[in-house]
Protein backbone atom coordinates (compact mmCIF):
# COMPACT_ATOMS: atom_id res chain seq x y z
CA UNK A 1 0.00 0.00 0.00
CA UNK A 2 1.21 3.40 -1.22
CA UNK A 3 1.96 5.27 2.14
CA UNK A 4 3.90 8.35 3.74
CA UNK A 5 4.86 6.27 7.12
CA UNK A 6 5.23 8.95 10.26
CA UNK A 7 6.23 7.96 14.45
CA UNK A 8 5.37 8.17 17.04
CA UNK A 9 1.80 9.33 16.85
CA UNK A 10 1.97 11.02 19.63
CA UNK A 11 4.84 12.28 21.97
CA UNK A 12 5.74 14.06 25.20
CA UNK A 13 8.67 15.54 26.02
CA UNK A 14 10.97 17.82 28.38
CA UNK A 15 12.50 21.11 27.05
CA UNK A 16 15.82 20.57 25.87
CA UNK A 17 15.40 16.61 25.58
CA UNK A 18 16.46 16.37 21.88
CA UNK A 19 13.70 13.92 19.63
CA UNK A 20 13.69 12.71 16.11
CA UNK A 21 10.60 12.26 14.55
CA UNK A 22 10.59 9.63 11.55
CA UNK A 23 9.18 9.94 8.03
CA UNK A 24 9.43 7.51 5.32
CA UNK A 25 7.39 6.97 1.92
CA UNK A 26 6.82 4.14 -0.10
CA UNK A 27 6.29 5.81 -3.50
CA UNK A 28 9.55 6.98 -4.33
CA UNK A 29 8.84 10.29 -4.51
CA UNK A 30 10.95 13.18 -5.33
CA UNK A 31 9.38 15.96 -2.71
CA UNK A 32 9.30 15.64 0.84
CA UNK A 33 8.42 18.43 3.60
CA UNK A 34 7.41 18.60 6.84
CA UNK A 35 4.58 20.98 8.40
CA UNK A 36 3.44 22.10 11.99
CA UNK A 37 -0.50 22.83 12.51
CA UNK A 38 -1.60 25.21 15.13
CA UNK A 39 -5.57 26.61 16.05
CA UNK A 40 -6.11 29.39 14.01
CA UNK A 41 -2.39 29.37 12.02
CA UNK A 42 -2.71 26.49 9.71
CA UNK A 43 -0.42 24.29 8.24
CA UNK A 44 2.96 26.19 8.20
CA UNK A 45 5.94 24.52 6.57
CA UNK A 46 9.06 23.49 8.28
CA UNK A 47 11.71 22.69 5.79
CA UNK A 48 11.04 20.81 2.30
CA UNK A 49 13.71 18.80 0.27
CA UNK A 50 13.14 18.47 -3.81
CA UNK A 51 15.80 15.21 -3.91
CA UNK A 52 18.22 13.54 -1.87
CA UNK A 53 20.50 15.50 -0.11
CA UNK A 54 18.92 18.78 -1.16
CA UNK A 55 16.99 20.53 1.63
CA UNK A 56 15.45 23.84 2.22
CA UNK A 57 14.21 26.02 4.82
CA UNK A 58 10.10 26.37 5.03
CA UNK A 59 8.48 29.54 6.46
CA UNK A 60 8.97 28.26 10.01
CA UNK A 61 12.32 26.02 10.58
CA UNK A 62 13.99 27.51 13.64
CA UNK A 63 14.72 25.10 16.29
CA UNK A 64 14.74 22.09 13.83
CA UNK A 65 16.50 20.30 11.40
CA UNK A 66 16.28 17.89 8.58
CA UNK A 67 17.93 15.67 6.47
CA UNK A 68 18.04 13.37 3.54
CA UNK A 69 20.08 10.75 2.77
CA UNK A 70 17.96 8.95 1.42
CA UNK A 71 14.88 9.32 -0.93
CA UNK A 72 12.57 7.28 1.21
CA UNK A 73 13.48 8.99 4.81
CA UNK A 74 12.78 12.50 5.77
CA UNK A 75 13.31 12.56 9.82
CA UNK A 76 12.60 16.26 11.60
CA UNK A 77 14.79 16.62 14.47
CA UNK A 78 13.88 18.49 17.19
CA UNK A 79 17.89 19.45 18.99
CA UNK A 80 16.59 21.29 22.27
CA UNK A 81 12.81 21.25 21.76
CA UNK A 82 11.10 23.80 23.88
CA UNK A 83 7.28 24.44 24.38
CA UNK A 84 6.25 26.42 21.65
CA UNK A 85 7.17 24.14 19.45
CA UNK A 86 4.43 21.48 20.80
CA UNK A 87 2.16 21.51 18.08
CA UNK A 88 0.77 19.17 15.07
CA UNK A 89 3.30 17.45 12.98
CA UNK A 90 2.90 16.15 9.71
CA UNK A 91 4.91 15.07 6.83
CA UNK A 92 4.19 14.72 3.32
CA UNK A 93 5.47 13.89 0.48
CA UNK A 94 5.07 14.18 -3.71
CA UNK A 95 5.90 12.41 -6.98
CA UNK A 96 7.30 16.21 -7.61
CA UNK A 97 6.33 19.73 -6.93
CA UNK A 98 2.85 20.36 -8.30
CA UNK A 99 1.69 17.14 -7.86
CA UNK A 100 -0.64 16.39 -5.00
CA UNK A 101 0.59 15.96 -1.60
CA UNK A 102 -0.08 12.10 0.67
CA UNK A 103 0.74 13.11 4.46
CA UNK A 104 1.53 10.83 6.95
CA UNK A 105 -0.58 10.24 9.88
CA UNK A 106 0.78 12.96 12.05
CA UNK A 107 2.66 13.35 15.41
CA UNK A 108 1.41 15.43 18.01
CA UNK A 109 4.10 16.37 19.97
CA UNK A 110 4.09 17.99 23.39
CA UNK A 111 6.68 19.08 25.17
CA UNK A 112 6.65 20.25 29.06
CA UNK B 1 0.51 39.63 3.97
CA UNK B 2 -0.82 35.64 3.67
CA UNK B 3 0.06 34.02 0.29
CA UNK B 4 -3.16 31.81 1.29
CA UNK B 5 -6.31 33.13 2.56
CA UNK B 6 -9.92 31.84 3.43
CA UNK B 7 -12.74 32.46 5.84
CA UNK B 8 -12.63 30.19 8.93
CA UNK B 9 -16.03 29.81 8.56
CA UNK B 10 -17.19 28.02 10.83
CA UNK B 11 -20.48 26.87 8.05
CA UNK B 12 -23.43 25.63 9.42
CA UNK B 13 -25.50 24.13 6.63
CA UNK B 14 -28.47 21.46 6.52
CA UNK B 15 -28.32 18.39 4.51
CA UNK B 16 -29.00 19.02 0.69
CA UNK B 17 -27.80 22.37 1.07
CA UNK B 18 -25.41 24.18 -1.42
CA UNK B 19 -22.18 25.27 -0.18
CA UNK B 20 -19.33 27.37 -1.59
CA UNK B 21 -16.33 28.19 -0.27
CA UNK B 22 -13.56 31.20 -1.57
CA UNK B 23 -10.00 31.07 -1.65
CA UNK B 24 -7.45 33.84 -2.52
CA UNK B 25 -3.85 33.72 -3.26
CA UNK B 26 -1.65 37.07 -3.22
CA UNK B 27 1.02 35.80 -5.51
CA UNK B 28 0.73 36.20 -9.30
CA UNK B 29 3.15 32.97 -9.56
CA UNK B 30 1.32 30.75 -8.44
CA UNK B 31 0.89 27.33 -10.66
CA UNK B 32 -0.95 24.90 -9.02
CA UNK B 33 -3.94 24.76 -6.97
CA UNK B 34 -6.06 22.08 -4.53
CA UNK B 35 -8.44 21.87 -2.24
CA UNK B 36 -7.85 19.43 0.48
CA UNK B 37 -10.34 18.05 3.27
CA UNK B 38 -9.01 17.56 6.98
CA UNK B 39 -10.91 15.54 9.41
CA UNK B 40 -10.35 16.85 12.59
CA UNK B 41 -6.76 16.22 14.17
CA UNK B 42 -6.20 14.12 11.20
CA UNK B 43 -4.28 14.15 8.06
CA UNK B 44 -5.57 16.51 4.87
CA UNK B 45 -6.34 14.55 2.22
CA UNK B 46 -7.06 15.82 -1.49
CA UNK B 47 -10.16 16.33 -2.44
CA UNK B 48 -9.74 17.50 -5.81
CA UNK B 49 -7.04 19.61 -8.04
CA UNK B 50 -8.07 22.85 -9.52
CA UNK B 51 -7.69 23.40 -13.29
CA UNK B 52 -8.06 26.38 -15.13
CA UNK B 53 -11.18 25.57 -17.19
CA UNK B 54 -12.55 24.43 -13.97
CA UNK B 55 -13.78 20.83 -12.81
CA UNK B 56 -16.26 18.94 -11.40
CA UNK B 57 -16.00 15.35 -9.25
CA UNK B 58 -19.66 14.11 -8.48
CA UNK B 59 -20.65 16.90 -5.79
CA UNK B 60 -18.36 18.95 -6.20
CA UNK B 61 -16.96 21.70 -8.13
CA UNK B 62 -13.86 23.70 -8.34
CA UNK B 63 -12.90 26.64 -10.02
CA UNK B 64 -10.22 29.16 -10.39
CA UNK B 65 -10.26 32.49 -11.32
CA UNK B 66 -6.30 33.45 -12.38
CA UNK B 67 -7.25 37.69 -12.89
CA UNK B 68 -9.33 37.94 -9.55
CA UNK B 69 -6.85 35.37 -7.79
CA UNK B 70 -9.21 33.33 -6.49
CA UNK B 71 -10.03 29.92 -6.65
CA UNK B 72 -13.66 28.25 -5.18
CA UNK B 73 -15.14 25.06 -4.13
CA UNK B 74 -19.04 24.27 -4.24
CA UNK B 75 -20.45 21.18 -2.98
CA UNK B 76 -24.22 20.56 -3.84
CA UNK B 77 -26.81 18.65 -2.01
CA UNK B 78 -24.34 18.51 1.39
CA UNK B 79 -24.11 15.33 3.58
CA UNK B 80 -23.36 14.75 7.08
CA UNK B 81 -20.15 13.08 5.89
CA UNK B 82 -19.23 16.32 4.00
CA UNK B 83 -18.37 18.09 7.83
CA UNK B 84 -15.13 18.54 8.01
CA UNK B 85 -12.26 21.79 7.32
CA UNK B 86 -11.50 22.69 3.51
CA UNK B 87 -7.95 23.57 3.08
CA UNK B 88 -6.78 25.52 -0.28
CA UNK B 89 -3.18 24.74 -1.17
CA UNK B 90 -1.27 26.80 -3.68
CA UNK B 91 2.06 26.41 -5.19
CA UNK B 92 3.95 29.36 -6.43
CA UNK B 93 6.43 28.71 -9.31
CA UNK B 94 9.54 30.48 -7.75
CA UNK B 95 8.85 29.26 -4.09
CA UNK B 96 9.30 25.71 -4.10
CA UNK B 97 6.73 25.44 -1.35
CA UNK B 98 2.91 24.09 -0.81
CA UNK B 99 0.92 27.07 0.98
CA UNK B 100 -1.87 26.06 2.82
CA UNK B 101 -4.96 28.42 3.82
CA UNK B 102 -6.26 28.28 7.37
CA UNK B 103 -8.74 26.53 6.38
CA UNK B 104 -12.42 26.67 6.53
CA UNK B 105 -15.37 24.64 8.79
CA UNK B 106 -18.13 22.89 7.36
CA UNK B 107 -20.50 21.44 9.56
CA UNK B 108 -24.26 19.79 7.91
CA UNK B 109 -26.88 19.64 9.81
CA UNK B 110 -29.42 16.65 10.08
Amino acid sequence: EAQVTQNPRYLITVTGKKLTVTCSQNMNHEYMSWYRQDPGLGLRQIYYSMNVEVTDKGDVPEGYKVSRKEKRNFPLILESPSPNQTSLYFCASSSFLGEKLFFGSGTQLSVL
Amino acid sequence: RKEVEQDPGPFNVPEGATVAFNCTYSNSASQSFFWYRQDCRKEPKLLMSVYSSGNEDGRFTAQLNRASQYISLLIRDSKLSDSATYLCVVIIRTGNQFYFGTGTSLTVIP
